[in-house]
């Protein structure tokens, strides 16, 4: 079965600094690797995904992952953090066949302070 | 649009009362999925269907049911027999395929037992 590991509950970083929330997965055969953000009592948006090919990926609102396969990671990143990135944030796995669910992680929350 | 659309927002449910919720979409996807969000928590799958009228139970269907009679629908009813149903909940679709398998989800419902 497959499985995702955000280890950190939440995040602080000041405003302009560069942020890392982390991820893990375990999954048979190739995933396919995702990023969503969630703001307060809505849903999820998608931000970014790996698929296949280039291991750094760029998605929405300037962030980007980077997809390592030896370390099982897919970490999202972002080089200058802003107030509004502040949210919580999901990753999620899916085996690289058709027609499985997603497995998300426990989710984090990034705080962007001032 | 095209969208996922939850309905109602904010449902209160007297306690041994069953309460539907209401899931629509009209990206043409052959997946949908039903999630629970508890506060400082992840999304715990609760049913998925890939099909017309098939659904498979996920991590912790007890207490809940689902229908899939059309594409476009798939309304989740929360029985008496959950025991604990205040929650958030999220609706989510998506292809099923190699390509674009990140899912689209709806503003979700919370659920609160009175």
């Amino acid at each position: 079965a497959q499985s995702v590991a955000q280890p950190e509950d939440q995040v602080n970083v000041a405003e302009g600094n560069p942020l890392t929330v982390k991820c893990t997965y375990s999954v048979s055969g190739n995933p396919y690797l995702f990023w969503y953000v969630q703001y307060p009592n809505r849903g999820l948006q998608f931000l970014l995904k790996y698929i296949t090919g280039d291991n750094l990926v760029k998605g929405s609102y300037g962030f980007e992952a980077e997809f390592n396969k030896s370390q099982t990671s897919f970490h999202l990143k972002k080089p200058s953090a802003l107030v509004s990135d502040s949210a919580l944030y999901f990753c999620a796995v899916r085996p690289g066949s058709a027609g499985n669910m997603l497995t998300f992680g426990g989710g984090t929350r990034l705080m962007v302070k001032p | 649009d095209g969208g996922i659309t939850q309905s109602p927002k904010y449902l209160f449910r007297k306690e041994g009362q069953n309460v539907t919720l209401s899931c629509e979409q009209n990206l043409n996807h052959d997946a949908m999925y039903w999630y629970r969000q508890d506060p400082g928590q992840g999304l715990r799958l609760i049913y998925y269907s890939q099909i017309v009228n098939d659904f498979q139970k996920g991590d912790i269907a007890e207490g809940y049911s689902v229908s899939r009679e059309k594409k476009e629908s798939f309304p989740l009813t929360v029985t008496s027999a959950q025991k604990n149903p205040t929650a958030f909940y999220l609706c989510a679709s998506s292809i099923i395929g190699t390509e674009n398998t990140e899912a689209f989800f709806g503003q979700g419902t919370r659920l609160t037992v009175v």
